[in-house]
């Protein structure tokens, strides 16, 4: 049973680009959540998605970012036209129940790079 | 103020030691979380806990919801426990993080 996957580990992107972070669920995982961590800082919360579904999106900056977790495929967290500001590592986690009650499994990071 | 308080913030001890991080939260809480971040950054899940106390292996977390406060303890620390900690609050949707304990445990 592979684990939470994230793709790809590293991405280097311009300024005013847009990047493009994939997040698959453990198998039989039907919510995700996405938090960045800033350098040198801890983690934030981004957002909590079900399936076709935004349940939270309370942490994610209100322009350039977005996501979506549709009914196939992984989910996908996009931000526009990058800037330095968001260089950070991305985290998405995944569990099977709603809200956090249960374990959350982490994937291994995205590293964004904005030049 | 930060909703999540750790400490200390970072702890160096030798190996064998009985370790102790802390976390306070200001929070209505559904769940509390303990994470370890590894050196390359990977992010692993080793509680989480409504109430009461868990144990796995040398490591084992408390928490007192009347207080606000878990904590989390590592007895016959070892080098591989070397990595941040990371305290995390559920409060229904919504989750915030600790800053991260950085524990170094020299051989």
């Amino acid at each position: 049973n592979a684990g939470v996957m994230q793709n790809p580990r590293h991405l280097v992107r311009r300024r005013g680009q847009e990047a493009r972070l994939r997040c698959s669920p453990m198998k039989g995982h039907s919510h995700v959540y996405w938090y960045r961590q800033l350098p040198e800082e801890g983690l934030k919360f981004m957002v909590y998605l079900q399936k076709e579904n935004i349940i939270d999106e309370s942490g994610m900056p209100k322009e350039r970012f977005s996501a979506e977790f549709p009914k196939e495929g992984p989910s996908i967290l996009r931000i526009q036209q990058v800037v330095r500001g968001d260089s950070a590592a991305y985290f998405c986690a995944s569990d099977d129940r709603a809200g956090g009650y249960n374990e959350q499994f982490f994937g291994p990071g995205t590293r964004l790079t904005v030049l | 103020k930060n909703e999540v308080e750790q400490s200390p913030q970072n702890l160096t001890a030798q190996e064998g030691e009985f370790i102790t991080i802390n976390c306070s939260y200001s929070v209505g809480i559904s769940a509390l979380h303990w994470l370890q971040q590894h050196p390359g950054g990977g992010i692993v899940s080793l509680f989480m806990l409504s109430s009461g106390k868990k144990k796995h292996g040398r490591l084992i977390a408390t928490i007192n919801i009347q207080e606000k406060h878990s904590s989390l303890h590592i007895t016959a620390s070892h080098p591989r426990d070397s990595a941040v900690y990371i305290c995390a609050v559920n409060t229904g949707n919504q989750f915030y993080f600790g800053t991260g304990t950085s524990l170094t445990v020299i051989p």
